[in-house]
């Protein structure tokens, strides 16, 4: 079946160090999301990538979708406290007919020392 | 616009006890999936209703069923609980699915943390 892993598992940065997190398919998908948990809380939506090579950006956060619509990275510049939290890729594949399916990574856990 | 509502936020329960868990969908959201996420890890995928029927489901028992009704809203039942089952549970609403449109972007609720004893 269809799995999504992410690396690394884990990140700790000193406030105002970069920060990147990597998903990777091993299959073709439709579009990826990004979701980020903080800690106790639930999964937020953060971005959808769509196209191939496609990137966005959201203030210090950017997005990637690989050539391959296989993989895909996030990347913080200049962390903050608040940026605290898991950040879990979600690959978006047909599976069958109309239905899609959502099947997300382990995430990473970002811890950020002030 | 309403969120997503969970309840309750907090069950326990034994071994071979049943469980329901509700899940109200945020106002114009037809499509209700739920997921199983165990400590440290990803939610993991546990079926979608759509117009009242299950489209798509992930490798969970059959223990493991669901109800959408008229209004959206759904249910989560989980028979024969084991220890492996305790997890929050989230639901999470989408306004229909396709991959080109935000339609199948997930707005989750805050969940049900089910612990099995």
């Amino acid at each position: 079946g269809q799995q999504v892993m992410q690396i690394p598992q884990y990140q700790h940065v000193q406030e105002g160090e970069d920060f990147t997190t990597y998903c990777n398919s091993s299959t073709t998908l439709s579009n990826i999301q990004w979701y980020k948990q903080r800690p106790g809380g639930h999964p937020v939506f953060l971005i959808q990538l769509v196209k191939s090579g496609e990137v966005k950006k959201q203030k210090r956060l950017t997005f990637q979708f690989g050539e391959a619509k296989k993989n895909s990275s996030l990347h913080i510049t200049a962390t903050q406290t608040t940026d605290v939290g898991t950040y879990f890729c979600a690959g978006l594949k047909n599976s069958g007919g109309s239905n899609y399916k959502l099947t997300f990574g382990k995430g990473t856990l970002l811890t950020v020392n002030p | 616009e309403t969120g997503v509502t969970q309840s309750p936020t907090h069950l326990i329960k034994t071994r071979g006890q049943q469980v329901t868990l509700r899940c109200s969908s945020q106002s114009g959201h037809n499509t209700v999936s739920w997921y199983q996420q165990a400590l440290g890890q990803g939610p993991q995928f546990i079926f979608q209703y759509y117009r009242e029927e299950e489209n798509g489901r992930g490798n969970f028992p059959p223990r493991f069923s669901g109800l959408q009704f008229p209004n959206y809203s759904s249910e989560l039942n989980v028979n024969a609980l084991e220890l492996d089952d305790s997890a929050l549970y989230l639901c999470a609403s989408s306004a229909g699915q396709g991959p080109l449109s935000g339609a199948n972007v997930l707005t989750f609720g805050a969940g049900s943390r089910l612990t099995v004893l």
